[in-house]
């Protein structure tokens, strides 16, 4: 009965290799997110979806690309993986009522690029 | 430039006291401020929503302040428990309706018995 999953929740890779993380939600949520977390704890929003259509894209590098088969869905796929991606990636969805969501994450997926 | 800024280093309570921590933020106008908890290894938990018209929230054991004026929210945990013990994030919602949250780097707070 897990509301947000995401796997694998850990993920250990060279450099220049290419990963995705999957993330899907059981809530009935339209919206979902991607959530940067780096070594020093800060949460950066990197892209949200609302019913599969991007509204939010920070000024993430284009090696990252958010896909969203459906509305419960939302993978993050990375190319030519460096060094400075190593983090937790926090996948995060909200209820559809606009200006009062909580986000609801996932356990988060540590990514370890070597 | 933006910043939010919460309390860098632990905060360290006794059993039964009363934990308050601080976010500021500069050169934002913020409509919302949420409250998370997260404990190591997990994702962050909602605890606690306040709108920039509303001066204080209450939910069981916690107390949110927000002052628009001062920049400041304050978030209050009364009679704490060991188990209260965990980092909170306070975040800042810009987006007006799009959740597009921007978090400080969280304070973590120890509860000792």
């Amino acid at each position: 009965d897990t509301a947000v999953s995401q796997t694998p929740k850990y993920l250990v890779t060279q450099m220049g290799n290419d990963k995705s993380i999957k993330c899907e939600q059981n809530l009935g949520h339209d919206t979902m997110y991607w959530y940067k977390q780096d070594s020093k704890k800060f949460l950066k929003i990197m892209f949200s979806y609302n019913n599969k259509e991007l509204i939010i894209n920070e000024t993430v590098p284009n090696r990252f690309s958010p896909k969203s088969p459906d509305k419960a869905h939302l993978n993050l796929h990375i190319n030519s993986l460096e060094l400075g991606d190593s983090a937790v990636y926090f996948c995060a969805s909200s209820p559809p009522s606009l200006n009062t969501g909580e986000l609801f994450f996932g356990e988060g997926s540590r990514l370890t690029v070597l | 430039s933006q910043k939010i800024e919460q309390n860098s280093e632990a905060l360290n309570i006794q059993e039964g006291k009363t934990a308050t921590l601080t976010c500021n933020y500069t050169n934002y106008s913020p409509a919302y401020l949420q409250w998370y908890r997260q404990d190591p290894g997990r994702g962050p938990v909602f605890l606690l929503l306040i709108r920039e018209n509303e001066k204080e929230k209450r939910k069981e054991r916690l107390k949110v302040t927000f002052d628009t004026t001062l920049k400041q929210s304050l978030f209050h945990i009364t009679a704490s428990q060991p188990a209260d013990s965990a980092t909170y994030l306070c975040a800042l919602d810009l987006s007006g309706g799009y959740n597009k949250l921007i978090f400080g780097a969280g304070t973590r707070l120890a509860v000792h018995p």
